[in-house]
């Protein structure tokens, strides 16, 4: 167990729509990272905040976006909703924003089924 | 542009040595990381590379060179629960904020 939790842990909807998918971090931990994972994508960086601030975008589409709440959790928003965002959606948290801690616990995901 | 190749699938016999190869052409450089992940679970941190060189840790090993965009993960003494994913992924970034690229995994089978 990282410490990281994620919920729901399954999710399962219809194109269109919209969902939020929600992440706590580990204790202590200010930096939540979002990942989505597919299978002919593979594991896919979307975006970075730390302390309730966004720090580094990559590869997250228009119609996704992400906070980070005064408590630390962050909530992603995933909305019109097409069959190409199943997918796997994992959150990481650090202690700090940048380089000088390494290592990154994931949590358990959150798996999105688009009908 | 950003790419990162590993090969998609290997085997090996419990009890021997794999390596797995990791390629990167990246924008930015500030780290190589390699992580396990199991099938259906959550990938799970194994190494850090930012120096050219090796770093050991216990049965993993993993090595870097930064000037030929190329790094390895060594498993010896493989294991039955060795059978997973492996992560090769580039951190672009600094002390502001993290951007990390993955390649594709490569899954390895331990046969017994």
């Amino acid at each position: 167990d990282s410490g990281v939790t994620q919920t729901p842990k399954h999710l399962i909807t219809a194109t269109g729509q919209r969902v939020t998918l929600r992440c706590s971090p580990r204790s202590g931990d200010l930096s939540v990272y979002w990942y989505q994972q597919s299978l002919d994508q593979g594991l896919q960086f979307l975006i970075q905040y730390y302390n309730g601030e966004e720090r580094a975008k990559g590869n997250i589409l228009e119609r996704f976006s992400a906070q980070q709440f005064p408590d630390l959790h962050s909530e992603l928003n995933l909305s019109s909703l097409e069959l190409g965002d199943s997918a796997l959606y994992f959150c990481a948290s650090s202690p700090d924003s940048g380089g000088s801690y390494n290592e990154q616990f994931f949590g358990p995901g959150t798996r999105l089924t688009v009908l | 542009g950003q790419n990162i190749d590993q090969p998609t699938e290997m085997t090996a016999t419990e009890g021997a040595i794999v390596q797995i190869n990791c390629t990167y052409q990246t924008s930015g450089f500030n780290g190589l990381f390699w992580y396990q992940q199991h099938a259906g679970e959550a990938p799970t941190f194994l190494s850090y590379n930012v120096l050219d060189g090796l770093e050991e840790k216990g049965r993993f090993s993993s090595f870097l060179s930064r000037s030929k965009g190329y790094s390895y993960l060594l498993l010896k003494e493989l294991q039955m629960k060795d059978s997973a994913s492996y992560l090769c992924a580039v951190r672009d970034g600094g002390n502001y904020g993290q951007n990390f690229v993955f390649g594709p995994g490569t899954r390895l089978s331990v046969l017994p």
